[in-house]
This record gives C-alpha cells, structure tokens and sequence, in this order.
C-alpha cells in the first residue's frame, strides 16, 4: 500500500529565510507525487506535482520539489520565505494503479519577523 | 469556471443527530472524493463516487455513507453522530478515479461539523 510520512509537524522560519519540507513515500513503482498548500479555514490547493522526467519541479508561489527515487523522497523548498506561506502543508502520492491519493498528515508551517 | 463547491460551511449538531453534506464537483468532473480532517489525524480518506458509484473506501465505520448524483454532485452522511465525528470535512473533484491520470484533486473549502 502506498503511504506519505512527513516527520516535522510544526516547523518555524523566519522570514526571508530558506524552508526545506521533508516528504517520504512508500510505493512499488514510481508515484504520481504531490504538495498542497492549505491556509487557515480554505481548502486545499495544488503548489506542484510530479509524474515523470525532470527530478526538479517548479510550482506556484515561488516554491520547488525534487524527486529522489533513492532516496524515496520528495522535498519541498523554497530559497526565501514570506510572511503569507504561513500555511499548513500536506505531501500526497497517488497512481492510477492504487486509483487513489493518500495524504502525509501535515506540516505546520509558521513565518516569524 | 467554478471551483468545487461545499455545502453548509458551519455546521453543529448534538450527539446522535445525523447530518448531510453536499458538494459540487468542477463541471466535468466526474469523481468526487471525501475527506476528514482534524487536528493531528491530517486527511483521512472517507470514500470516492465515481459515475455514481462507490469506487474507493476507507477504513471508517458504517455511520459514514455517501452517494453521487448523475449529474456528479455528491452528498456524504453521517448518522448517530458522536463527540469524535467533530471535523473539517473535506470534498474534493477530479476527472477520474484517484486524481484520473493526473492525480490532482480540486479541493472545497470544506464542511466544519461540530458536536456538542
């Protein structure tokens, strides 16, 4: 079965400092993978997505990912942070074979001055 | 092009009412997952409806249920309700089952079911 672990739930930064979010997977082949960004009292939005090729993906709001197959990971970064990415943020991975997409449980992120 | 639309937003009820929520997938969408959110627990996948039927459940008792319409809107109910069922209940739409390919879901704002 698929699964998502992120380890740090809450995690602090100041601003216009670098975040790196961690995301590791369990999957047999290679997973659809994903971050979405949720902001108190909203849904949830897409940042980025992989499914195949470039290791490095660009997403909205200035944030990036890169896949390491050795490494079953997918990290999320972003090289300077603003006030507003104060969200919570979730990794997924899915696949047409499991026809389903699983949920890490989250990482609080909160932005100081 | 609308977004996935939840409704109500605020909800509370009283242990053992039951209670029904909507949500109007993305026109063209034809899967609408559900979802339940609390604090410490992330999302944890309910049931996903798919041309009307139930393609995908997880591991929740049998007071949750779900159906979907033929025009792809979904309600999910929760009967006899209970303190612990208090939660931000999440629907979200894609194409097809599981994301349709591209596995992105389209989230609602959500439900927030409280239980006193």
């Amino acid at each position: 079965a698929q699964s998502v672990t992120q380890p740090d739930i809450h995690i602090t930064v100041s601003e216009g400092a670098s975040l790196e979010l961690r995301c590791n997977y369990s999957y047999g082949a290679t997973p659809y993978l994903f971050w979405y960004v949720q902001s108190p009292g909203q849904g949830l939005q897409l940042l980025l997505k992989y499914f195949s090729g470039d290791t490095l993906v660009q997403g909205i709001k200035g944030f990036e990912a890169e896949f390491k197959r050795s490494q079953s990971s997918f990290n999320l970064r972003k090289p300077s942070v603003h006030w507003s990415d104060a969200a919570e943020y979730f990794c997924a991975v899915g696949s047409p074979g499991y026809q389903k997409v699983t949920f890490g449980i989250g990482t609080k992120l909160q932005v100081i001055p | 092009k609308a977004g996935v639309t939840q409704t109500p937003r605020y909800l509370i009820k009283t242990r053992g009412q039951q209670v029904t929520l909507s949500c109007s997938p993305i026109s063209g969408h034809r899967s609408v997952s559900w979802y339940q959110q609390t604090p410490g627990q992330g999302l944890q996948f309910l049931f996903e409806y798919f041309s009307e039927t139930q393609r995908n459940k997880g591991n929740f008792p049998g007071r949750f249920s779900g159906r979907q319409f033929s025009n792809s809107r979904s309600e999910m109910n929760v009967s006899t309700l209970e303190l612990g069922d208090s939660a931000l209940y999440l629907c979200a739409s894609s194409v097809g089952i599981g994301g349709g390919g591209t596995g992105e879901l389209f989230f609602g704002e959500g439900s927030r079911l409280t239980v006193l």
